[in-house]
C-alpha cells in the first residue's frame, strides 16, 4: 500500500470548517483513499472513503485531486467533539484475499478550539 | 450497531506469564483483526483472520500467536509476555475486503506488562 503523510497537529475553530490534507504521491490506481479518526480512549472510527470522485456523507466530504495525489478531508462545521486524530490511509483493493488489511501511520491531532 | 467487545479494557501481568486478549463480534463478519498502537508509531497490524481457523500474519507477528474458533470470537495470545509488549491492544473485524468495507473497532485493551 502507499505511503500518507498528514501534518502532526492542526487547530481549527468551533464552528468553522476543518480541512485536513493528506499527500500519497506514489498511490496506484487500484488504490482507495479511506480516513478514520480515533478519539481519545475510544477505538478507530471510519468516516469515509474514495477512489477518484469526491465523496460526501453526513460526517464529512473528501476531496481528491485529479491527479490523486492528495486528498483533503473536511468537517464542515467542526465542534468540540470532533477533536481527535484523524488517519489517511491508502488501500488497494485486490480481487484475492488479503487486502484487508489497514496501515494506520500517525495521523493529525485536530484540536477543535472554543 | 456493530458491536466489538474486548475483554478488559486495562490488564497488568508479569514478564513471562501467558496471556489471553478475546475480541467478540456480533454482526457475523468474516474478517477480524488484531492491532497494536504505541506511541509515535500510529497502529500496527499483528494478525488478522478471514474465516474460521484460518489466520494470515500482519506486518509485526512476532511473539504473539491468535485463535479463531468461532465466527465471532477472535484471541490473541502472549505465550511468554515481555515488556516490550506492553501496548495498547485493538481488534476491529469486517465484513468482507470489498470497496467500502470499513473496519469496526473496540475500546481496546491497555496491557501493562511489569
Amino acid at each position: 500500500d502507499a505511503k500518507t503523510t498528514q501534518p502532526p497537529s492542526m487547530d481549527c475553530a468551533e464552528g468553522r470548517a476543518a480541512n485536513l490534507p493528506c499527500n500519497h504521491s506514489t498511490i496506484s490506481g487500484n488504490e482507495y483513499v479511506y480516513w478514520y479518526r480515533q478519539i481519545h480512549s475510544q477505538g478507530p472510527q471510519y468516516i469515509i472513503h474514495g477512489l477518484k470522485n469526491n465523496e460526501t456523507n453526513e460526517m464529512a466530504s473528501l476531496i481528491i485531486t485529479e491527479d490523486r495525489k492528495s486528498s483533503t478531508l473536511i468537517l464542515p462545521h467542526a465542534t468540540l467533539r470532533d477533536t481527535a486524530v484523524y488517519y489517511c490511509i491508502v488501500r488497494a483493493h485486490l480481487p484475492n484475499f488479503g487486502n484487508e488489511k489497514l496501515t494506520f501511520g500517525t495521523g493529525t491531532r485536530l484540536t477543535i478550539i472554543p | 450497531d456493530v458491536k466489538v467487545t474486548q475483554s478488559s479494557r486495562y490488564l497488568v501481568k508479569r514478564t513471562g506469564e501467558k496471556v489471553f486478549l478475546e475480541c467478540v463480534q456480533d454482526m457475523d463478519h468474516e474478517n477480524m483483526f488484531w492491532y497494536r498502537q504505541d506511541p509515535g508509531l500510529g497502529l500496527r497490524l499483528i494478525y488478522f483472520s478471514y474465516d474460521v481457523k484460518m489466520k494470515e500474519k500482519g506486518d509485526i507477528p512476532e511473539g504473539y500467536s491468535v485463535s479463531r474458533e468461532k465466527k465471532e470470537r477472535f484471541s490473541l495470545i502472549l505465550e511468554s509476555a515481555s515488556t516490550n509488549q506492553t501496548s495498547m491492544y485493538l481488534c476491529a473485524s469486517s465484513p468482507t475486503g470489498a470497496p467500502g468495507d470499513e473496519q469496526y473497532f473496540g475500546p481496546g485493551t491497555r496491557l501493562t506488562v511489569t
